[in-house]
């Protein structure tokens, strides 16, 4: 069974900064992309970023380009995401999703953790 | 960036109706649209990829269409497990952007 699960969430003062991780169970971690997607509240679903399988390429939301960075540990199965200056506007359900391509080669998130909370308040 | 636009933004319908929901990109993403279902407190479910393959146990009653621009999502029959919000997403290129979600709620 595949299993994602976030931690790391918490609140924190604007300007402060955060690391999400995300644990993976029952795939082959290091043969997947991994992407962060975010929810905040009353809104809907936001891709925040993705990390190529071997970690070596990253994207980024032009809204967190260049304060959030995405990462992997594949000898752990963990995804990571570094996020510095933190804004109000961060404020969101954090989940880690599976990228998956099927043979139809359209990248889909087949797997989602629950969610890890970031509050960003003073 | 590939804009989705979903419609409509909010559907009450009742259990056994046939319900459909559109989403439109802003650009041409051929077929590269998928469909995911979130209920309150829950994590986002893969419904339909590729416009219109059904992901493995997803019920026969949701189905995809479309391709260019325009895409449908439809539900032949509403079960009462069905009530929910649901999003398009585009995987042509990056961002990967999401529709605003449409909430199906009960009449």
């Amino acid at each position: 069974e595949v299993q994602l699960l976030e931690s790391g969430g918490g609140l924190v003062q604007p300007g402060g900064s955060l690391r999400l991780s995300c644990a993976a169970s029952g795939i082959t971690f290091s043969s997947y992309a991994m992407s962060w997607v975010r929810r905040a509240p009353g809104e809907g679903l936001e891709w925040v970023s993705t990390i190529s399988a071997s970690g070596t390429s990253t994207n980024y939301a032009d809204s967190v380009k260049g304060r959030f960075t995405i990462s992997r540990d594949n000898s752990k199965n963990t995804l990571y995401l570094q996020m510095n200056s933190l804004r109000a506007e961060d404020t969101a359900l954090y989940y880690c999703a599976k990228e998956h391509r099927s043979s139809t080669n359209c990248p889909t998130f087949d797997y989602w953790g629950q969610g890890t909370l970031v509050t960003v308040s003073s | 960036d590939i804009q989705m636009t979903q419609s409509p933004s909010s559907l009450s319908a009742s259990v056994g109706d046939r319900v459909t929901i559109t989403c439109r990109a802003s650009q041409s993403i051929s077929n590269f649209l998928n469909w995911y279902q979130q209920k309150p407190g829950k994590a986002p479910k893969l419904l339909i990829y590729a416009a219109s393959s059904l992901q493995s146990g997803v019920p026969s009653r949701f189905s995809g269409s479309g391709s260019g621009t325009d895409f449908t999502l439809t539900i032949s029959s509403l079960q009462p497990e069905d009530f929910a919000t649901y999003y398009c997403q585009q995987s042509y290129n990056t961002p990967r952007t999401f529709g605003q979600g449409t909430k199906l709620e009960i009449k």
